[in-house]
């Protein structure tokens, strides 16, 4: 079966400095894996997307992922933050091919610091 | 073009009561589904359609949840009688084909139930 696990419940930045939110994943087969971000009050919105191809992934807002087969891990990235990406991050795997649903993390808080 | 619609997107009712909440997917998009967020629980997968036929309903908690998709442009999820342990976020979401893992789900902005 599929897993996903975001290890940081909670993780506090100042503004402008730069962000990993980490990702682990467990599947047999090659992923499909998603990042989504929540706004307060507001549904999920996808970030980006690895299929296949390029391991470094980028998305919008100014995020990145690393697809790391290795480490079974698809770290997100950001540069420099802003405090409107003060919001909860979701990271989901689905498998390839199969027409079963994603499978989510439990989120990361992020609050954005002055 | 518009997104997933939900509603109500805020409803609060006594306990006993029966609830329903609605969604239209995303024109075109063949597969549809229902998850409830707590913080406890964070996002479960109630249910879901393909091409108005439910496929995969082993996350509906109990009988007292129910989820009809009559045509593709329509859904609701509902709970009867209700009680406060449903009380949770309840997201509709879309994608296009039949395989929905290979496919960017769209998320509605959500429903928010209280039972009191």
């Amino acid at each position: 079966a599929q897993s996903v696990t975001q290890p940081d419940i909670h993780i506090t930045v100042s503004e402008g400095a730069s962000l990993e939110l980490r990702c682990n994943y467990s599947y047999g087969a090659t992923p499909y894996l998603f990042w989504y971000v929540q706004s307060p009050g507001q549904g999920l919105q996808l970030l980006l997307k690895y299929f296949s191809g390029d391991t470094l992934v980028q998305g919008i807002k100014g995020f990145e992922a690393e697809f790391k087969r290795s480490q079974s891990s698809f770290n997100l990235r950001k540069p420099s933050v802003h405090w409107s990406d003060a919001a909860e991050y979701f990271c989901a795997v689905g498998a390839a091919g199969s027409a079963r649903q994603l499978t989510f993390g439990s989120g990361t808080q992020l609050t954005v610091l002055p | 073009d518009a997104g997933v619609i939900q509603s109500p997107r805020h409803e609060v009712t006594e306990m006993g009561q029966e609830v329903t909440l609605r969604c239209k997917p995303i024109s075109g998009h063949n597969s549809l589904f229902w998850y409830r967020q707590t913080m406890m629980r964070g996002l479960e997968l109630l249910i879901y359609f393909n091409n108005n036929v439910p496929i995969d309903d082993s996350g509906m908690p109990e009988d007292r949840f129910s989820a009809k998709m009559p045509n593709a442009s329509f859904s609701t999820l509902k709970i009867q009688p209700s009680e406060p342990r449903d009380s949770a976020v309840y997201f509709c979401a879309s994608t296009p084909g039949a395989k929905p893992s290979g496919n960017t789900i769209y998320f509605g902005e959500g429903s928010w139930l209280t039972v009191v």
